[in-house]
């Protein structure tokens, strides 16, 4: 089955910077990725996601960048603010399939 | 905006005990899941559910899980005989298609078993 791995599992960044989280799969066939944000205690919300015919999908300052062939993906946040802490966890599926693969989390913490 | 709400919020069960979870998926959706949360760990994918039946299920989702969908509305969980690692955070998710579409979770039951 899929193994989806995230690094790093905890990320500190001023204010204002940049944070990028990385996750890889190894299923070629897993064609959809979504990123979740859990903030403490709540329930995991769907932040951007990606599908495997599209190199790059931007919402404001939010970007996923997915690598097909070397079967990676990435998650980046520009001007960072401290309610951007949270949880992130990426994930993978087939469109054909209905399970989602959830990489280990990555702890983002904003610092002001 | 719609919500997947799952009850209760927190269950305490002495070990060899059933559970039952629930779960109100949003109304319109088609596809409804479980998943677990260890404390500190990843999401796990534990079963998926379309037309009344199990449509996969991991290697967690052993003879002691059950689903069902008792009437239109709510998505159970049972879990026949808790063992003290079943102790987790449970989220129910459901979707309005099959993989490619966003999956809603509800808030999660977490389960203490002792």
């Amino acid at each position: 089955g899929e193994n989806v791995e995230q690094h790093p599992s905890t990320l500190s960044v001023q204010e204002g910077d940049s944070a990028v989280i990385k996750c890889t799969y190894s299923d070629s066939a897993s064609n959809y990725f979504p990123w979740y944000k859990q903030e403490l205690g709540k329930r995991p919300q769907l932040i951007i996601d990606i599908r495997s015919n599209v190199g790059e999908k931007k919402d404001q300052r939010i970007a996923v960048t997915l690598n097909k062939t070397a079967k990676h993906f990435s998650l980046h946040i520009t001007e960072t603010q401290p309610e951007d802490s949270a949880v992130y966890f990426c994930a993978a599926s087939l469109f054909a399939g209905n399970q989602f693969y959830f990489g280990t989390g990555t702890s983002l913490t904003v610092i002001p | 905006e719609p919500e997947v709400t799952q009850t209760p919020s927190h269950q305490v069960t002495q070990m060899g005990q059933e559970v039952i979870l629930r779960c109100v998926p949003i109304s319109n959706h088609l596809y409804f899941y479980w998943y677990r949360q260890i404390l500190g760990q990843k999401v796990e994918f534990l079963v998926s559910f379309y037309n009344n039946e199990i449509s996969e299920k991991s290697e967690i989702f052993d003879d002691q899980f059950s689903v069902e969908r008792p009437d239109g509305s709510n998505f159970t969980l049972k879990i026949r005989s808790t063992k003290l690692e079943d102790s987790a955070m449970y989220f129910c998710a459901s979707s309005g298609d099959r993989g490619g579409t966003e999956a809603f979770f509800g808030q999660g039951t977490r389960l203490t078993v002792v």
